[in-house]
């Protein structure tokens, strides 16, 4: 079946730092993507969607110049929090859709990464 | 705008006896309804979805209802085991689109 990955599993920085996190498909193409964070305990809330050759569209509340993504190729996008504070602390998720060019899964299934935890100090 | 109500948040059972989970979506466009598995420190499992063209679905020990009419969808699993024990999520397409609101998840846990 599909498969997404993500890289690092985890990750723990200093305030003010930046971080990136991927995201992979590994046995197909996808030209979107989609970027989660999930609070403890807390539902899935969508950040922004990543498009191969343009750019990301956010959900209303997402700062953009602080969750820059970047969909570089067709099986690749990556999310990089940018001066990254302890309130960013959080595990992002990502999932990329099924069908389209390399026909995995079927219309509007979403494959979904392992998730990264970012812990911010 | 789009919402997704998932109830109850905390459902325990006794192994071998079975767990509903209930959602309510506001979107009348929605068209696809997955249902997640997610266990701790892992990324959402797809376990079964339905369309929106479908009444029911069965996998196994696991089926989901939709009532496209009330905007309503269950999921429903029959003999549960200890390993069913996780969050479950309910999901619904944003129209047609690839898009998800996911509703606000139960956690169940399966007694011994």
């Amino acid at each position: 079946g599909a498969v997404v990955s993500q890289h690092p599993s985890w990750v723990i920085c200093k305030s003010g730092t930046s971080v990136k996190i991927e995201c992979r498909s590994l046995d197909f193409q996808a030209t979107t993507m989609f970027w989660y964070r999930q609070f403890p305990k807390q539902s899935l809330m969508l950040m922004a969607t990543s498009n191969e050759g343009s750019k990301a569209t956010y959900e209303q509340g997402v700062e953009k110049d602080k969750f820059l993504i970047n969909h570089a190729s067709l099986t690749l996008s990556t999310l990089t929090v940018t001066s990254a504070h302890p309130e960013d602390s959080s595990f992002y998720i990502c999932s990329a859709p099924g069908g389209g060019l390399a026909g995995a899964g079927v219309y509007n299934e979403q494959f979904f990464g392992p998730g990264t935890r970012l812990t911010v100090l | 705008g789009e919402n997704v109500e998932q109830h109850p948040s905390t459902l325990s059972v006794q192994e071998g006896d079975s767990a509903v989970i209930k959602c309510t979506y506001s979107d009348s466009a929605s068209n696809y309804f997955p249902w997640y598995k997610q266990e701790l420190g892992k990324g959402p499992q797809l376990i079964i979805d339905i369309r929106s063209n479908v009444g029911e679905k069965k996998d196994q020990r696991i089926a989901v209802t939709l009532n496209k009419t009330a905007k309503h969808f269950s999921l429903h699993i029959t003999e549960t085991q200890p390993e069913d024990s996780a969050v479950y999520f309910c999901a619904a397409s944003i129209g047609g689109t690839y898009k998800y609101i996911f509703g606000t998840g139960t956690r169940l846990k399966v007694l011994a």
